[in-house]
């Protein structure tokens, strides 16, 4: 089953408004979570490492205060996209890991945002 | 991270191996060889990965050559169900799991 999750699955908003993507880690804890953005018919492009307990790491272009990144605990990390427009649409994956070893990667289902 | 090349697309027939290649001739010592696959609409799923031996788990096998220069993961009797984009993604390892940079990956499709 699943181990990474995604809320909401898609969600379709106003242009100028926000909206809040939640990742959790289903049985395991994690100290990191990743963000990426992927456009139709493109790959993954990672936007950002979110750090429990501490500030994210944004990857060069991605602006920090339109994409924000809050792991408030170890089983939960939030990214709100800010005053969001339509070429914010995109499907928005998390991932974490959970066993530190292998460093395999578990990825959420994604996330759609539709901004009208 | 190293770079990665892989083949834009590859067919395969149904029940068929499918041989997927990659070459990432600047991979460092302590960087890890990751194959993950993203089924249309769907998020990336972790097939395998190596350092310097062969791998075999129950989805796939990799098959890394001596001088980790390339890869191939195979698909020992590929079913439909395993159409989906194929990423080969080289990156060293992290205490807090692996920071992964996606390249283009290789469209596998596989006919009945």
């Amino acid at each position: 089953g699943a181990v990474v999750s995604q809320h909401p699955s898609r969600v379709i908003c106003k242009s100028g408004t926000s909206v809040k993507i939640e990742c959790r880690s289903l049985d395991f804890q994690a100290t990191t979570m990743f963000w990426y953005r992927q456009f139709p018919k493109q790959s993954l492009m990672l936007m950002a490492t979110s750090n429990e307990g501490s500030k994210a790491t944004y990857e060069q272009g991605v602006e920090k205060d339109k994409f924000l990144i809050n792991h408030a605990s170890l089983t939960l990390s939030t990214l709100t996209v800010t005053s969001a427009h339509p070429e914010d649409s995109s499907f928005y994956i998390c991932s974490a890991s959970r066993d530190r070893v292998s460093g395999e990667l578990f990825f959420g289902e994604g996330s759609r945002l539709t901004v009208l | 991270d190293a770079k990665t090349t892989q083949p834009t697309s590859m067919d395969c027939a149904e029940g068929r191996a499918a041989n997927l290649p990659c070459n990432h001739s600047t991979i460092s010592g302590n960087e890890y060889v990751y194959w993950y696959r993203q089924i249309h609409s769907q998020g990336p799923q972790y097939i395998i990965h190596g350092l310097k031996n062969n791998e075999t788990n129950e989805m796939a096998s990799l098959i890394i050559t001596e001088d980790r220069k390339s890869s191939t993961l195979i698909l020992p009797h590929a079913t439909l169900r395993d159409t989906a984009v194929y990423y080969c993604i080289v990156s060293g390892r992290g205490t807090s799991g692996s920071r992964l940079t996606f390249g283009e990956g290789t469209q596998l499709t596989v006919n009945p």
